[in-house]
């Protein structure tokens, strides 16, 4: 069954570095998403990725944070200068059809 | 704010006897509900949606919605403790797409004892 990877699945970082979390879509899927879920809380909307550029963003979506579609599998999410609040889990997804499936998440640790 | 609110439980039930998740949503304008699984560590597992009032059902999972009362149910027959996890309701961003964000509620802890 196609499904959504996401590599690594477990990053720690020092504060200031730049990370880069990395996930394959299902592949005819056409619209891309990066979640968080900071330990214990809500999963919170970070921002959808449609016809290579973004649809749409949250508030937490600052101008840290850049989404990018190198080639025609990859997707990715970049943290410029990591801050320690950004340690979370953060899961990208993809929809096809009206139903968004999760990749299994990368965990970050800002150190 | 648009929120999308979910007893945090947890709830308790016995194996075998039916599981009621409840949720409540702010945003009139959301068109669609979907309700994801989430084991501790995990990624969430979509379970169900749900665009229509009344109710709709999949296997041991019956999903109920009132857009009048602003009101999404999920319903588990015949609970097993593999069931054991957080129940999670979102609700797609009104904009009338089938590719909005999802709002999330904070989750229902379920635990199906033997």
């Amino acid at each position: 069954e196609p499904e959504v990877t996401q590599t690594p699945s477990h990053q720690v970082t020092q504060m200031g570095q730049e990370v880069i979390l990395r996930c394959v879509p299902i592949s005819n899927h056409l619209y891309f998403y990066w979640y968080r879920q900071i330990l214990g809380q809500k999963v919170e909307f970070l921002v959808s990725f449609y016809n290579n550029e973004i649809s749409e963003k949250s508030e937490i979506f600052d101008d840290q944070f850049s989404v990018e579609r190198p080639d025609g599998s990859n997707f990715t999410l970049k943290i410029r200068s990591t801050k320690l609040e950004d340690s979370a889990m953060y899961f990208c997804a993809s929809n096809g059809q009206g139903e968004a499936f999760f990749g299994q998440g990368t965990r970050l640790t800002v150190v | 704010q648009k929120e999308v609110e979910q007893n945090s439980g947890p709830l308790s039930v016995p194996e075998g006897a039916i599981a009621s998740l409840n949720c409540t949503y702010s945003d009139r304008g959301s068109q669609s509900f979907f309700w994801y699984r989430q084991y501790s560590g995990k990624s969430p597992e979509l379970i169900m949606f749900i665009y229509s009032n009344g109710d709709k059902e999949d296997g041991r999972f019956t999903a109920q919605l009132n857009k009048a009362s602003q009101y999404v149910s999920l319903l588990i027959r015949d609970s097993q403790p593999s069931d054991s996890a957080t129940y999670l309701c979102a609700a797609r961003g009104a904009g009338g797409t089938s590719y909005g964000k999802l709002t999330f509620g904070q989750g229902t802890i379920l635990t199906v004892h033997p």
